[in-house]
């Protein structure tokens, strides 16, 4: 058990719709990173926050947002959802804004969009 | 941009027998070489890792190597056996940010 934790576990929805991941990082952790895989691809950089504040940007498309709040834990929005956005979310955790810092992994959302 | 190429994408071993996973990485600031295991329907966790000061670490059946001047890290499992079988990630930190860049995984498989 890493520490970080994810709800929900799964999530079916319909294509157009909107969904709000969430993420509750390890005690202590000030940074959250977004991660997203798709069937059998490897792990997609999103976004990351640091104690409340966006500090870098990847593959993040327009029609998803996140945000960091004052407890630390994490929320990803999907909108306007397609097909193509089924995949698995992982957020992870990290103690402080250093590259040398471990990333901790949660359980992972299993988005299915129908 | 910055990548990290990994090799092979499936390993099939007999279990006792070693196996082998090596990356390349193309930012050569990195400083930091992190390696996940990820079980079917898990996320990844983090089994090893190594930093740009040493050239190799060991953890019981587990090691990995570092050739900084070559830009590439392998991982190392002797002894494999059958819960060793998973998708392994390599990754590679982005100089003076928090990113890490992974590698497209490999999936080891461990024959009884």
């Amino acid at each position: 058990d890493s520490g970080v934790t994810q709800t929900p576990k799964h999530l079916i929805t319909a294509t157009g719709q909107r969904v709000t991941l969430r993420c509750s990082p390890r005690s202590g952790d000030l940074s959250v990173y977004w991660y997203q895989q798709s069937l059998d691809q490897g792990l997609q950089f999103l976004i990351q926050y640091y104690n409340g504040e966006e500090r870098a940007k990847g593959n993040i498309l327009e029609r998803f947002s996140a945000q960091q709040f004052p407890d630390l834990h994490s929320e990803l929005n999907l909108s306007s959802l397609e097909l193509g956005d089924s995949a698995l979310y992982f957020c992870a955790s990290s103690g402080a804004p250093s590259s040398y810092n471990e990333q901790f992994f949660g359980p992972g959302t299993r988005l299915t969009v129908l | 941009g910055e990548n990290v190429e990994q090799h092979p994408s499936t390993l099939s071993v007999q279990e006792g027998d070693s196996a082998v996973i090596k990356c390349t990485y193309s930012d050569s600031a990195s400083n930091y070489f992190p390696w996940y295991k990820q079980e079917l329907g898990k996320g990844p966790q983090l089994i090893i890792d190594i930093r740009s000061n040493v050239g190799e670490k060991k953890d019981q059946r587990i090691a990995v190597t570092l050739n900084k001047t070559a830009k590439h890290f392998s991982l190392h499992i002797t002894e494999t056996q059958p819960e060793d079988s998973a998708v392994y990630f390599c990754a590679a930190d982005l100089w003076r940010t928090d990113k890490l860049i992974f590698g497209t995984g490999t999936r080891l498989q461990v024959f009884p």
